[in-house]
């Protein structure tokens, strides 16, 4: 079983509507990550936080906001998405922010975002 | 963006059977990782493989590295039907924690 938790699983939303995907760990990890999947595709990187810090963003658009409220939660708001944006959401942790300590990461199970 | 290129993009292979997949990358790094993912879920890291390192074991798994050519290989002996996923390589680029996936395999075995 993951030990990183995302919410909801499954998400339908309007062109207008504003939504938010959930992100939580409890391994004490201090990078955390945002991936976005198309079908048949690899994970594309989204965002990076390290120790609660935006670290990395891959030239999201504005319409995908993240959040990382504390060390164990990330957030990614949603407000006029587009529905090519529809696909797998994947949040990622590791245990070090640091550049110099890197590892595997531990995958959530994705949100299947929808967007009509 | 994408760190490179993996092949084949599908491989089918009889249960008992090897499977070899091969990831190529771009850029200096640190690490390089393999996942595996099974359809529509969440990915499972495999096995990490450092850049000094140049071969590593894990079960059935076995992984090679060769930063020179900067490709990496991985291979599963003795495959069973519930290997049947799609299998990324990942790397670290040297100076960043910017994991970066390749295309991926996807590898069916029959049984």
């Amino acid at each position: 079983d993951t030990e990183v938790t995302q919410t909801p699983k499954h998400l339908v939303m309007g062109m207008t509507n504003k939504k938010s995907l959930k992100c939580e760990q409890h391994m004490g990890h201090r990078a955390m990550y945002w991936y976005k999947q198309k079908a048949k595709k690899p994970p594309e990187l989204m965002f990076v936080y390290s120790y609660e810090k935006l670290s990395i963003n891959e030239s999201v658009p504005s319409r995908f906001s993240p959040e990382c409220p504390n060390s164990s939660l990330l957030n990614l708001h949603l407000h006029a998405l587009q529905p090519e944006d529809s696909a797998l959401y994947l949040c990622a942790s590791r245990t070090h922010g640091s550049v110099t300590q890197t590892g595997e990461l531990f995958f959530g199970e994705g949100s299947r975002l929808t967007v009509l | 963006s994408q760190q490179g290129e993996e092949d084949p993009q599908a491989l089918s292979i009889q249960e008992g059977e090897n499977a070899t997949m091969n990831c190529s990358y771009k850029t200096s790094i640190n690490n390089l990782q393999w996942y595996r993912q099974n359809s529509g879920r969440g990915l499972v890291h495999l096995i990490l493989i450092r850049s000094n390192e140049r071969e590593k074991h894990s079960g059935r798994l076995r992984v090679t590295l060769d930063t020179s050519k900067k490709s990496s290989s991985l291979l599963i002996t003795a495959s069973r039907a519930a290997d049947t996923a799609s299998y990324f390589c990942a790397t670290d680029a040297t100076g960043g924690f910017k994991t970066i996936f390749g295309a991926g395999t996807r590898l069916f075995v029959k049984a």
